[in-house]
């Protein structure tokens, strides 16, 4: 079954700490990647995708995450973290063949303290 | 360009009565789709509608849940005979096209049953 894989469903991080969340998926066939992140009693937003190209992806707010098609991966990562980066983070992968449902994780929430 | 919308933002009911939440997508989108965060949870893909049409409803449980996205006016989730494991939150998202496109989120509809 296709399903998407979030180790860290809680991460608490001093700021300016470097942050890793990881994300792993099931499926070896073509993937279109996301991260969405939700902000304390805001709609869940778009902080990257990856469709195809570089592995290498740059998002939103300093955000980046690398693809790595060997290892069904696409951790996310930010070198310094803010206070304002409080929030739940959500992988979603769409599969190919599945019409356009995306498959989500079940989030890490990320508590960053001054 | 307004985003996605949705109403009521939160939903009370008794067991046993109908929820009906909407969903109006983004100006020019005319791809809806349904989600559901049970508490603790990621989303989970219910329901991908076009105008008019149920495209995957793979999602849906079987009984006494229903969408429609009608030619005018806002798409619909019903959820008959409510129960107290229907509370979550319920998301919609909309894209203008198919495979790919990037979905925005509304802010969800909190549904809560006594």
């Amino acid at each position: 079954a296709q399903s998407v894989s979030q180790h860290n469903h809680h991460v608490i991080l001093s700021e300016a700490a470097s942050l890793e969340l990881g994300c792993n998926y099931s499926y070896g066939g073509t993937v279109n990647l996301f991260w969405y992140v939700q902000y304390p009693g805001q709609h869940l937003q778009l902080l990257l995708k990856y469709f195809s190209g570089d592995p290498l992806v740059k998002g939103i707010k300093g955000f980046e995450a690398e693809f790595i098609k060997s290892k069904f991966s696409f951790n996310l990562r930010k070198p310094s973290v803010q206070w304002s980066d409080t929030a739940e983070y959500f992988c979603a992968v769409l599969f190919s063949g599945g019409y356009n449902k995306l498959i989500f994780g079940a989030g890490t929430r990320l508590a960053v303290h001054p | 360009n307004a985003g996605v919308m949705q109403n009521p933002r939160h939903l009370v009911r008794r067991r046993g009565q109908e929820a009906r939440l909407r969903c109006s997508p983004m100006k020019g989108h005319s791809h809806v789709y349904w989600y559901r965060q049970l508490p603790e949870e990621g989303l989970k893909f219910m329901v991908y509608l076009q105008k008019e049409n149920i495209i995957d409803e793979s999602g849906m449980p079987k009984e006494r849940f229903s969408a429609e996205f009608p030619k005018e006016g806002p798409s619909i989730l019903r959820i008959q005979q409510v129960v107290r494991g229907d509370s979550a939150a319920y998301f919609c998202a909309s894209s203008p096209g198919t495979r790919g496109n990037e979905q925005f989120f509304g802010p969800g509809t909190r549904l809560t049953v006594l």
